[in-house]
């Protein structure tokens, strides 16, 4: 069964950076094939995908946010962290975490619960 | 501003079909069949409902069928069930410079 939960800051200033941690079960990320992406929303908005992370360490990230933002993997502890730097108030919103489908292409399968980020002095 | 547009809301009573559209470009939906969609209730995190145009994932309810022509791409849910009631999204690949974009989302209302 796979499982993901997101787990960071509830509460973060504008321009400091937040770190978010997805922590995952039932898959491995040394597995061919796998990825973990990392997707938000804001209240009441669309979603907006933000970067795909894969099994053997690419990585890809929205454009319009690609300077803010870096992903890495701990394999060992089945993790994926997502950095977003210079944060506005326009970046809260609640940010998910969920497991690219297997011989997918950029569709999701599994979902972590979320977690509500919100950017205020 | 979404890349992919939807309609707002859309509405139908228990026992009908309803279509819910997703219009995109030729660099997006018209040219890959990598367009999802996926059901959010309120407060929860997104459901993947549909993938690569028109496959359904295992678990999901046949009544659920997606399809495409051109730029825009659809999700039909027939026998609507109040338990339908959620917001729909799409998303579609983009290329390898954007990669993934959504729509705005669709709320899904059954009277």
């Amino acid at each position: 069964q796979i499982t993901l939960k997101e787990s960071g800051p509830t509460l973060v200033k504008p321009a400091q950076t937040l770190t978010l941690t997805c922590t995952f079960s039932g898959f491995s990320l040394s597995t061919n094939g796998v990825g973990v992406g990392w997707i938000r929303q804001p209240p009441g908005k669309a979603l907006e995908w933000l970067s795909l992370i894969y099994w053997d360490d690419d990585k890809r990230y929205s454009p319009s946010l690609k300077s803010r933002l870096t992903v890495t993997k701990d394999t060992s502890k089945n993790q994926v962290v997502l950095r977003m730097t210079n944060m506005d108030p326009a970046d809260t919103a609640t940010y998910y975490c969920a497991h690219r489908r297997n011989d997918g292409w950029y569709d999701f399968d599994f979902w972590g619960q979320g977690t509500l980020v919100t950017v205020s002095s | 501003q979404s890349a992919l547009t939807q309609p707002a809301s859309v509405s139908g009573s228990p026992g009908q079909s309803i279509t819910i559209s997703c219009t995109g470009s030729s660099s997006d939906v018209g040219g890959y069949n990598y367009v999802s969609w996926y059901q959010q209730q309120p407060g929860k995190a997104p459901k993947l409902i549909i993938y690569e145009v028109n496959h359904r994932p295992l678990g999901v309810s046949n009544r659920f069928s997606g399809s495409k022509s051109g730029n825009t791409a659809s999700l039909t849910i027939s026998g609507l069930q109040a338990e339908d009631e959620s917001d729909y999204y799409c998303s579609s690949y983009a290329g390898s410079t954007t990669r993934l974009v959504f729509g705005g989302g669709t709320k899904l209302t059954v009277l």
